[in-house]
């Protein structure tokens, strides 16, 4: 599966928009963009995934570039609650049983 | 629904020993996983199964042993526990695949010593 790049850390204040960037420029046609968030003393949870147009669900919205060569999870009003490591995993539709590929990902704090 | 559970929540072995890591799921997942996350990095894969009977190494195997005999179950044994076993093991199921999305569970904290 293709590389992704994240900032390892990023900083917002509650009930503001934040926006979490995901660069995958070696992407390919079938990798998907799979977002997972992990809250302090818990195990990863599924944010939101998708292939070329955006997504939303009542967590995140997904923003995927033209060229798909980037991504970006949006949190659309932060809380205090959202304040957790967020992963961007690429994923080759056909990639076999194996599992997600998890890296260090994005630590966000959020301030009150 | 309970989703996944894992036992112990804590574990403290001594070198040598041996445990199982126990974890459940009762939302009728075929995939399972083990993975294991080490402070301050992502999560790495132990092994993995796409059914009962069937089971498959992931990236870092060696020290463990796994079981699949029903699709609830997907027990974690380490043998002869090593400090590098030091860890937080997470178990996750999913129906089928990464596009159906995994569930954890919230983890067992084991320590060598």
């Amino acid at each position: 599966d293709a590389k992704t790049t994240q900032p390892n850390s990023m900083e917002s204040n509650e009930e503001e928009p934040v926006h979490l960037p995901c660069n995958h420029s070696t992407i390919s046609g079938t990798d998907y963009i799979h977002w997972y968030r992990q809250l302090p003393s818990q195990g990863p949870e599924y944010v939101i995934h998708g292939l070329t147009s955006n997504v939303n669900n009542r967590m995140a919205s997904l923003a995927i570039a033209e060229d798909r060569k980037s991504s970006t999870l949006i949190l659309h009003r932060a809380t205090l609650r959202d304040a957790a490591v967020y992963y961007c995993i690429l994923r080759d539709e056909g990639g076999g049983a194996d599992g997600l590929t998890f890296g260090k990902g994005t630590h966000l704090i959020i301030q009150p | 629904n309970a989703g996944v559970t894992q036992t112990p929540k804590f574990r403290i072995l001594k070198i040598g020993q041996s445990m199982t890591l126990q974890c459940a799921q009762d939302m009728n997942h075929n995939y399972m996983y083990w993975y294991r996350q080490d402070p301050g990095m992502g999560l790495k894969l132990i092994y993995y199964s796409v059914g009962a009977g069937i089971t498959d190494k992931g990236e870092v195997p060696n020290g463990y042993n796994v079981s699949r005999s029903t699709t609830e179950d997907f027990p974690l044994r380490l043998e002869l526990a090593a400090p590098s076993q030091t860890s937080v093991y997470f178990c996750a199921s999913s129906y089928q695949g990464p596009n159906y999305g995994y569930t954890f569970g919230s983890g067992t904290r084991l320590t060598v010593v």
